[in-house]
């Protein structure tokens, strides 16, 4: 059985301060891991993906995120938001190595104060 | 745009009616996810098809079925509708059975009335 928690349901930030988006996971396999953003009318996107290569995983717009088995965490972070930062992100687990059959979190939403 | 498309954006149903909603699935992908994302929640895996053939469930009612044609093109249809139906409905593209980057299309809001 897999799950996955997200810490916390809203996060307010300024612009071009740090963003964290915490995520813990459960998972009996070698897990995959992921981080998708989801803005207001458009489809699921993915950020980036951890699929044991390296601990550190560099995504899109920035963003990055650091797998650490000893926490079973998977935090989300960025140096510096943007006002397009602004949407719903969902920490993602699978047990296939591909992705498949995802179990999502239930959802951090992101709001960046100009 | 990821070119997953879904059909219609909106639908408001009575309960215990019918309803089938419709996906295209990017060029090439022989894999369809279906979710179910209630308000204010993450999306909950309903079923994948893989080549035609369901391929995995989640823990939906068998009221919850669907169809992937030759095409790639998909179905999800939900019998007796209830209440909690309410939700956007979300699938996924991908390339292998065993998976692949999903691709999401930007969903069908169905409203159960």
């Amino acid at each position: 059985a897999q799950s996955v928690t997200q810490l916390d349901s809203h996060v307010s930030v300024s612009e071009g301060t740090p963003v964290l988006l915490r995520c813990n996971y459960s998972s009996s396999y070698s897990p995959s891991l992921f981080w998708y953003v989801q803005h207001p009318n458009k489809g699921l996107q993915l950020l980036l993906k951890y699929t044991s290569a390296a601990t550190l995983v560099k995504g899109i717009n920035g963003f990055e995120a650091e797998f650490k088995k000893s926490e079973t965490s998977f935090h989300l972070t960025k140096p510096s938001a943007h006002m397009s930062d602004a949407a719903e992100y969902f920490c993602v687990v699978s047990p296939y190595d591909a992705g498949n059959m995802l179990t999502f979190g239930g959802g951090t939403r992101l709001m960046v104060k100009p | 745009e990821t070119g997953v498309t879904q059909s219609p954006t909106h639908l408001i149903k009575t309960r215990g009616q019918q309803v089938t909603l419709r996906c295209s699935s990017q060029s090439g992908h022989n894999t369809v996810s279906w979710y179910q994302q209630a308000l204010g929640q993450g999306p909950q895996f309903i079923f994948q098809y893989y080549r035609e053939e369901e391929n995995g469930r989640g823990n939906f009612p068998p009221r919850f079925s669907g169809l992937q044609f030759p095409n790639y093109s998909s179905e999800l249809n939900v019998n007796a509708l209830e209440l909690d139906d309410s939700a956007l409905y979300l699938c996924a593209s991908s390339l292998e059975g065993e998976g692949d980057e999903q691709f999401f299309g930007p969903g069908t809001r169905l409203t159960v009335l």
